[in-house]
């Protein structure tokens, strides 16, 4: 069963920094990985995808890349700004059953 | 284009009551998929639908059920209602739910609250 992990659970940065968000997963045998965003009471707003055999995606100030051999992945925003404050997930397509597995996310405050 | 759209947005009910949620894709999606999420466990994956038929199925009792419509549009239902089962329930489209560029796009989600 796929695993899904970010660490850490809650960060709080000052407006203007760049940030690194961590995804674990357990099961390497993936289809794509996912980076959504959460605004409170919200639903989901995808970011980013990533295929299997990428390693990277970028929009804007955001940069995702995928080393699936190791099952990370990472989430790095650049120039923070207040309005990125929000919770952002991680989610693993697997090769078998293709749902999307969910980590736990990560709450983000950027303060002006 | 319009984007995912879930309705009712709120909703009350009582223990051992039924509930029925409704979801309309983004047009000329055909996969739909549910999912449930609470503080404790996050989210979790329900039922995926594509073409009227249920494709793939999550660890949830029987009380939870799904269909799917021609025009794409899917409903889930929830019979004997407990108080577990307040949460936030998403809906997720996508064209076909199987490409490898195929990106899932969810609606605002629909929060039952169950007493």
């Amino acid at each position: 069963k796929q695993e899904v992990t970010q660490i850490p659970a809650a960060l709080s940065v000052p407006e203007g920094e760049n940030l690194v968000l961590n995804c674990s997963f357990t099961d390497s045998a993936i289809y794509n990985l996912q980076w959504f965003r959460q605004d409170p009471g919200k639903g989901l707003t995808s970011l980013l995808l990533i295929q299997s055999s990428q390693r990277e995606q970028t929009s804007g100030r955001l940069n995702a890349s995928l080393d699936k051999s190791s099952g990370r992945s990472t989430l790095y925003i650049a120039a923070s700004q207040p309005g990125d404050s929000a919770t952002y997930l991680c989610a693993v397509r697997s090769n078998s059953g293709y749902a999307l597995n969910f980590g736990k996310g990560t709450s983000l405050l950027v303060t002006p | 284009k319009a984007g995912v759209t879930q309705t009712p947005r709120y909703l009350i009910k009582t223990r051992g009551q039924q509930v029925t949620l409704s979801c309309s894709p983004i047009s000329g999606h055909r996969s739909v998929s549910w999912y449930q999420q609470t503080p404790g466990q996050g989210l979790q994956f329900l039922f995926e639908y594509f073409s009227e038929t249920q494709r793939n199925k999550g660890n949830f009792p029987g009380r939870f059920s799904g269909r799917q419509f021609s025009n794409s549009r899917s409903e889930m239902n929830v019979s004997t209602l407990e108080l577990g089962d307040s949460a936030l329930y998403l809906c997720a489209s996508s064209l076909s739910g199987r490409a490898y560029t195929d990106t899932q796009y969810f609606g605002p989600g629909t929060r039952l609250t169950v007493l």
